[in-house]
């Protein structure tokens, strides 16, 4: 059984580029959410993924948008960059939205 | 991020002392409450998780103390370790299907 991955570990962008982020989830599971984490703070919630319908979304604009494929592996990506976009993004796992959720350790992303 | 506030934000015990943090919410529609542990550069790893019929849950050096009618549940570590060094995080989950996390709580037991 794997566990969640996520690529790339790092990135470097400039302010206005886009970027896609990419996510596997753990053997099995079905749901994928994906979490912004500034520096020093909590995650927070970005949006969801249940069988490639998004299920539920945070308080971010529509420059942050998602995709999950049938093998309910996901994508999260982000135009126009902006500066205060830099963050470690998570995804997690989980079985059918049950709310224990597996985290990935997540893609650094640095806007200049 | 204001329906949690999670508290002290960052906390000294020496080996072998307990540890406690504690978290205080404001949504009475938080069904599940677990509290994470994330290392430096990894994702936050699920440690303990509560639900509100309970008013407390042990596993292991880890016990949720739980208080529904104050609206505050919280993590105590019995005979604190090295190895807990870490951010912790409560994150109760609501009933949209997302946890909402805390700022965190940043853990040193020093030896």
């Amino acid at each position: 059984e794997t566990g969640v991955t996520q690529s790339p570990t790092h990135l470097i962008k400039t302010r206005g580029q886009q970027v896609t982020l990419r996510c596997s989830s753990q053997s099995g599971h079905n749901t994928v959410s994906w979490y912004q984490q500034a520096l020093g703070q909590g995650p927070q919630f970005i949006f969801q993924y249940y069988r490639e319908e998004e299920n539920g979304r945070g308080n971010f604009p529509p420059r942050f948008s998602g995709l999950q494929f049938p093998n309910y592996s996901s994508e999260l990506n982000v135009n126009a960059l902006e500066l205060d976009d830099s963050a470690l993004y998570l995804c997690a796992s989980s079985l059918n939205g049950n709310e224990k959720l597996f985290f990935g350790s997540g893609t650094q992303l640095s806007v200049l | 991020q204001q329906q949690v506030k999670q508290s002290p934000q960052s906390l000294i015990v020496q080996k072998g002392g307990i540890s406690i943090i504690n978290c205080a919410y404001e949504n009475t529609a938080f069904d599940y409450f677990p509290w994470y542990q994330q290392f430096p550069g990894k994702g936050p790893a699920l440690l303990i998780a509560i639900r509100p019929d309970v008013s407390e849950k042990k596993e292991g050096r880890f016990t949720i103390s739980f208080n529904k009618s104050a609206k505050q549940f919280s993590l105590h570590i019995m005979d604190s370790q090295p190895g807990d060094s870490a951010t912790y995080f409560c994150a109760p989950h609501s009933n949209t299907g997302k946890l909402i996390f805390g700022q965190g709580t940043t853990l040193q037991v020093k030896p």
